[in-house]
């Protein structure tokens, strides 16, 4: 089965320094993954996605993550956060179960910006 | 710009009550989801649909039932509320069945049953 892990669930940063969340999955196939944001209140919104060539991939709001299989990762990256980037975010990973594009998401990390 | 809507932002229902959650989106998108988010848990899928009539249990669907009469619209349905089914409901949509294809969620309602 596959599976996806999170392994920080609350993460602080200052507004400026970089951020990473990591994102490690277990897929049999070659996987597609994506990260998802979601701003309190709100619905989830997509970051970005990979599904096949460049394993650098850049995504809107100044995000982007690395496809590593050799580590099984999927770390999502900003050089500079901004106060708006406060919310929280969601790895996931697809297919499953017989194909379509179900997928299977992480628990998430909330990201706190301090000013 | 894909619109998912879904009826009711805040829900509060008794115990026993039966409970209908409603999804539509605009873009004629073939798949339909349902999930629940739990605090630690993430999002875990309900239901699922590919077409109108057709549809797919997740990995949760104890509890639940769904109905996809028109493509446009996914309906969840409680048969009879618990307690343990208050939590926060999102409905997705995706245009096909493509594995890289994007998943487009609306707002989530905030169901409590009391």
């Amino acid at each position: 089965a596959q599976s996806v892990t999170q392994p920080d669930i609350h993460i602080t940063v200052s507004e400026g320094a970089s951020l990473e969340l990591r994102c490690n999955y277990s897929y049999g196939a070659t996987p597609y993954l994506f990260w998802y944001v979601q701003s309190p209140g709100q619905g989830l919104q997509l970051l970005l996605k990979y599904f096949s060539g460049d394993t650098l991939v850049q995504g809107i709001k100044g995000f982007e993550a690395e496809f590593k299989r050799s580590q099984s990762s999927f770390n999502l990256r900003k050089p500079s956060v901004h106060w708006s980037d406060a919310a929280e975010y969601f790895c996931a990973v697809g297919p499953y179960g017989g194909g379509g594009n179900k997928l299977t998401f992480g628990t998430g990390t909330q990201l706190k910006v301090e000013l | 710009d894909v619109k998912v809507t879904q009826s009711s932002r805040y829900l509060v229902k008794r115990t026993g009550e039966k409970v209908f959650l409603e999804c539509v989106q605009d873009m004629d998108h073939e798949n339909m989801f349902w999930y629940r988010q739990d605090p630690g848990l993430g999002l875990r899928l309900i239901y699922f649909s590919y077409d109108v009539k057709m549809k797919e249990k997740g990995d949760i669907p104890e509890g639940y039932s769904v109905s996809r009469e028109k493509k446009e619209r996914f309906s969840l349905i409680l048969e009879s509320a618990s307690t343990n089914q208050t939590s926060m409901y999102l409905c997705a949509s995706s245009l096909g069945s493509g594995g890289a294809d994007t998943q487009y969620f609306g707002p989530g309602t905030r169901l409590t049953v009391l």
